[in-house]
């Protein structure tokens, strides 16, 4: 079982539509919780971070963990076509990450 | 300000031969890292750098792989006779101090090896 686990999609949606991004992982050592937004033949850009169970929410992102069931997600309301990237969420423990191989999203007009 | 730069954006090269990949991190950030990345795959840690201390070298998948950083900023990730698994996107990230998991990333380097 690989530590993090992401489903690759693609995920299709259309303009104004919600989107749910998830992740699992299995070493309960992690302490931060992170995601990525990258866009094609583009660095990834940090969107969010948090450290505990909970929603931390940003604008029109929001990001939960769920320690417990060892389960992260990323929401994004009223979903735009500049949305469409690939968002890979990442653990921290020390000072090293561990990344999902990223999830592909479409928005369409 | 300026944020992480790489050099160069794209690279391609003969199997066999050796490369060296540039990274040019945020100034006063004290920590860095390399990272691989495969078409499919996720992003593979490969070493990092933090200030003065040893670097982690845990992630480096071969010893044909090597990194140094100049000065504690500079950084070139040198790959020798270069193989064809070795096509990647190279990506390199920086954050402010020991212990931060705020990462700020590269453009990347295309990696070809034909």
């Amino acid at each position: 079982q690989k530590e993090v686990e992401q489903d690759p999609g693609p995920l299709s949606v259309p303009e104004g539509a919600i989107v749910s991004l998830n992740c699992t992982y299995s070493n309960s050592a992690f302490q931060y919780f992170m995601w990525y937004r990258q866009y094609s033949r583009k660095g990834p850009e940090l969107l969010m971070y948090t450290y505990s169970s909970g929603n931390k929410e940003d604008g029109r992102f929001t990001a939960q963990v769920d320690k417990s069931s060892k389960y992260i997600s990323l929401f994004i309301r009223d979903s735009q076509p500049s949305d469409s990237a690939t968002y890979l969420c990442a653990m921290g423990r020390y000072s090293t990450l561990t990344f999902g191989k990223g999830t592909m999203l479409l928005v369409s007009p | 300000g300026a944020g992480v730069s790489q050099s160069p954006s794209n690279k391609v090269t003969e199997k066999g031969k050796d490369v060296e990949l540039r990274c040019d991190p945020i100034s006063g950030h004290t920590a860095l890292y390399w990272y691989r990345q495969s078409l499919g795959q996720g992003l593979e840690f490969l070493i990092y750098f933090q200030g003065n201390s040893a670097p982690d070298k845990s992630g480096l998948p071969s010893d044909r792989f090597s990194a140094e950083r100049t000065g504690g900023s500079v950084s070139t990730l040198t790959i020798q006779r270069t193989q064809q698994e070795d096509s990647a996107v190279y990506l390199c990230a920086s954050s402010a101090r020991q212990g931060s998991y705020e990462q700020y990333f590269g453009p990347g380097t295309r990696l070809t090896v034909t």
